[in-house]
């Protein structure tokens, strides 16, 4: 089962911040929290991964609170083409541990 | 550098026959996953290479089995088709076995009719 719990879906308007929270209360210490998304019928691409830091790249910034229970990734400026299923995983750094997806969020962006 | 590769894109086959789908990682890459997505149970593990080992696997029948090349690129094969089967099948590379992100490919999708 996924140790994650996310909202089914969200909408967020066109060149708004969309805050995709996500729940993780059981975490381990040596776990990291992982952001993919989905768009329809490709492969789920990577967004950003932290431990306890918040981390911020090129496409998004991923907020874990301090006791790491939960986080939320933000797009700041989301565009229609961040429409997708946007994932949320707690795993450990290691390639052979297994990445276990749970449903997701689907993020519609509206114009 | 090119990204992950899956051959073929689409494949369509009958019940009780069995194929063989092909992964490409990422240059240097040395870990491959596979992923098997369906409507219904979402995106699961099936199992991961690195070097050449199986080193994890998912809760999958016998029927699916994979391998990896002294050269990183990977094979799965199911034998015996059924209709659940019907899925897309997703392969992901990472650089190493330590704490990189995994970079999938864009999936076999395989009918089974």
């Amino acid at each position: 089962d996924a140790k994650t719990t996310q909202p089914t879906s969200m909408d967020c308007a066109e060149g708004r911040a969309a805050n995709l929270p996500c729940n993780h209360s059981t975490i381990s210490g040596n776990e990291y929290v992982y952001w993919y998304r989905q768009i329809h019928s490709q492969g789920p691409q990577y967004i950003i991964h932290g431990l306890k830091n918040n981390e911020t790249n090129e496409m998004a910034s991923l907020i874990i609170t301090e006791d790491r229970k939960s986080s939320t990734l933000i797009l700041p400026h989301a565009t229609l083409r961040d429409t997708a299923v946007y994932y949320c995983i707690v795993r450990v750094a290691v390639s052979y541990d297994k990445v276990i997806f749970g449903p997701g969020t689907s993020l519609s962006v509206i114009p | 550098k090119a990204g992950v590769t899956q051959t073929p894109r689409y494949l369509i086959k009958t019940r009780g026959q069995q194929v063989t789908l092909s992964c490409s990682p990422i240059s240097g890459h040395r870990s491959v996953s596979w992923y098997q997505q369906t409507p219904g149970q979402g995106l699961q593990f099936l199992f991961e290479y690195f070097s050449e080992t199986q080193r994890n696997k998912g809760n999958f029948p016998g029927r699916f089995s994979g391998r990896q090349f002294s050269n990183s690129r990977s094979e799965m094969n199911v034998s015996t088709l059924e209709l659940g089967d019907s899925a897309l099948y997703l392969c992901a590379s990472s650089e190493t076995d330590r704490g990189n992100e995994q970079f999938f490919g864009p999936g076999t999708r395989l009918t089974v009719l």
